[in-house]
């Protein structure tokens, strides 16, 4: 099932504005991802946030991590033609005992820059 | 460093075939796992290898299996390909088992069940 889901499910805005994509997840987390993958491609890591962090920045890229609302948000800045892409979030799953979890991906949300 | 290495790219198989989807990584990471990405679905965690000699099961392990007798080479198996396997699939790496790591995935594999 999924842990995490991306919203919206797609977006299409100019080339130069600023593009928000948010994530929702059910259960109490230890990291949160955020990858990229571009049409036909394997998926490309952008960002880590973990669960005591609540904002993290990588370039022309913002994150945010809001644990009370069990949200994330991506925040794209001066968006260009290549951030054309599907954007995932993934999440690990607190397990009882310490054990490490693997990461459960959402659904994406599709990016499109229009030039 | 070639990274994660899939072959192959695509491929047609007849229902009831099978096939052996290999995957490779040079980084010498302990963790190594297979996705299936359908549209509308996301990816979904088919097996999973925390090192070499062991494997375990994912959340769609049905007709597929794996094996990891080294650390680099992961490979995934179908047993008897079914139209439902139409799908695109990934291999990935990380370091250890965790959120905490970054996967590194490969460039995927396009398989098609007529």
């Amino acid at each position: 099932s999924q842990q995490g889901e991306e919203d919206p499910q797609a977006l299409s805005i100019q080339e130069g504005e600023n593009a928000t994509m948010n994530c929702s997840y059910k259960t109490s987390i230890n990291n949160l991802q955020w990858y990229r993958q571009n049409s036909g491609r394997g998926l490309v890591h952008l960002i880590l946030i973990r669960s005591n962090e609540r904002e993290k920045h990588s370039g022309r890229l913002r994150v945010t991590l809001d644990t009370s609302k069990k949200s994330s948000s991506l925040l794209i800045t001066a968006s260009r033609a290549a951030d054309t892409a599907s954007y995932f979030c993934a999440t690990d799953r607190v397990l009882g005992g310490g054990g490490a979890d693997g990461l459960t991906f959402g659904k994406g949300t599709h990016l499109i820059i229009q030039p | 460093n070639a990274g994660v290495t899939q072959t192959p790219k695509f491929q047609v198989l007849k229902t009831g075939q099978s096939m052996t989807l290999q995957c490779a990584q040079d980084m010498n990471h302990e963790y190594m796992s297979w996705y299936r990405q359908d549209p509308g679905m996301g990816l979904r965690l088919i097996h999973y290898s925390v090192g070499a000699g062991i494997t375990d099961q994912g959340e769609v392990p049905n007709g597929y299996n794996v094996s990891r007798s080294t650390t680099e080479d992961f490979p995934l198996r179908l047993l008897s390909a079914a139209p439902s396997q139409t799908s695109v699939y990934f291999c990935a790496s990380s370091l250890v088992r965790g959120g905490g790591n970054t996967i590194y995935f490969g460039e995927g594999s396009w398989l098609t069940v007529v």
